[in-house]
């Protein structure tokens, strides 16, 4: 079945700095999903990738889907304290969201 | 639009019981999934309904059920409960019209089993 990996786990950030997340697929995907989950919430929806080699921007978030549509990730430019939670990235596949285990992003101030 | 609600927030149990746990849908939303969060484990999904249907399993024993009422709202139950079972149960809603739609969380259930 679609495994969804994503690396790496725990990503600790001095805030202003850049970091990225990646999530790799062992099938092509028709779509990929990222979502956030704040510690003690639940996980809210970012973004949405169709199209190979598609990339999006949210402020300072940056979205990009591989070409083969086998992988993404996430680069976060100018971290802030905002940014702490978990990362997940979801694979499509027949309305069934894989999702990968998640970055979890600390931020020290 | 009132975001999808779920009940109760926290719940505790010992090994052997049963819970049902309650998922009320953003209102016009068909679709209502359910997963399983655990720190272990990751999100893992438990199973989707639609139109009172299941329409998707993820790999969890028979222990785990559903089912989805006539006005899109959703229970899961869990029988013959083991330490296992403790995690975040989140519930999600969508409309399903495409698979390409967004899905919207509900803020969990914790079961803890002791």
């Amino acid at each position: 079945g679609q495994q969804v990996m994503q690396i790496p786990q725990y990503q600790h950030v001095q805030e202003g700095e850049d970091f990225t997340t990646y999530c790799n697929s062992s099938t092509t995907l028709s779509n990929i999903q990222w979502y956030k989950q704040r510690p003690g919430g639940h996980p809210v929806f970012l973004i949405q990738l169709v199209k190979s080699g598609e990339v999006k921007k949210q402020k300072r978030l940056t979205f990009q889907f591989g070409e083969a549509k086998k992988n993404s990730s996430l680069h976060i430019t100018a971290t802030q304290t905002t940014d702490v939670g978990t990362y997940f990235c979801a694979g499509i596949s027949d309305y069934k969201l894989s999702f990968g285990a998640g970055t979890t992003v600390t931020v020290r101030a | 639009k009132a975001g999808v609600t779920q009940t109760p927030r926290y719940l505790i149990k010992t090994r052997g019981q049963q819970v049902t746990l309650s998922c009320s849908p953003i209102s016009g939303h068909r679709s209502v999934s359910w997963y399983q969060q655990t720190p272990g484990q990751g999100l893992q999904f438990l199973f989707e309904y639609f139109s009172e249907t299941q329409r998707n399993k993820g790999n969890f024993p028979g222990r785990f059920s559903g089912r989805q009422f006539s006005n899109s709202r959703s229970e899961m139950n869990v029988s013959t409960l083991e330490l296992g079972d403790s995690a975040l149960y989140l519930c999600a809603s969508s409309p399903r019209t495409s698979v390409y739609n967004e899905q919207f969380f509900g803020p969990g259930t914790r079961l803890t089993v002791l």
